[in-house]
């Protein structure tokens, strides 16, 4: 089955800690993206990779950091600087090119206690 | 700077009836337009991509169209069932990176 997995389905993190958000896809995707989702905000863009070893910031990258070391994986830090965690988390990808479509994992709920 | 606008945020109709769903973005020089479906706790699915030179597509209960001079799209669902009742995103590339602006979305319940 071609897709996007995105582990774990749920997280909770204390203050001060950093955690990882997993992010594999089977897709032969060049394209990989993160996006946080809060309640009437819609999704904003985080960081995206179009090849591997090479990544940039979205719109709000502040207290977040990435790798991608492998095509297939691009793992999301949330590190202690990012001040208000708490949100919905989604992988995508996609092809390069003019034309692109996204295909978008299931998602991952963060809570900081 | 690409905005895009779904009206209303929130819908509620009786099923079986025909509805039109609207998005708005203010840079018409887009790549291409795609609707997504959400449902509640989970990711989204791709309903239908319209590529910049395309007026429409469709998939099965489900068309897309595009007026790229105006800046408008919209998602017909014919003959609306409970099953719908999900919320529906537009996003749109308009850069040359692969990057996508996304509206806040439109929640819709559809009533047996």
């Amino acid at each position: 089955d071609g897709g996007i997995t995105q582990s774990p389905k749920y997280l909770f993190r204390k203050e001060g800690q950093n955690v990882t958000l997993s992010c594999e896809q089977n897709l032969n995707h060049d394209a990989m993206y993160w996006y946080r989702q809060d309640p009437g905000q819609g999704l904003r863009l985080i960081y995206y990779s179009q090849i591997v070893n090479d990544f940039q910031k979205g719109d709000i990258a502040e207290g977040y950091s990435v790798s991608r070391e492998k095509k297939e994986s691009f793992p999301l830090t949330v590190t202690s600087a990012q001040k208000n965690p708490t949100a919905f988390y989604l992988c995508a990808s996609s092809t390069t090119g003019d034309i692109n479509e996204q295909f978008f994992g299931p998602g991952t709920r963060l809570t900081v206690l | 700077k690409q905005e895009v606008t779904q009206i209303p945020a929130a819908l509620s109709v009786p099923e079986g009836e025909n509805l039109v769903l609207n998005c708005s973005f203010t840079d018409s020089a887009i790549y291409n337009l795609q609707w997504f479906r959400q449902d509640p706790g989970k990711g989204l699915t791709s309903l239908l991509l319209i590529q910049s030179s395309q007026r429409e597509q469709t998939s099965g209960r489900l068309n897309a169209s595009l007026d790229k001079s105006s800046g408008r799209s919209t998602l017909y669902i014919a003959a609306s069932q409970p099953g719908d009742s999900a919320t529906y995103l537009c996003a749109v590339k308009t850069g040359a990176n692969s990057k996508l602006t996304f509206g806040k979305g439109i929640t819709l319940s559809v009533r047996p």
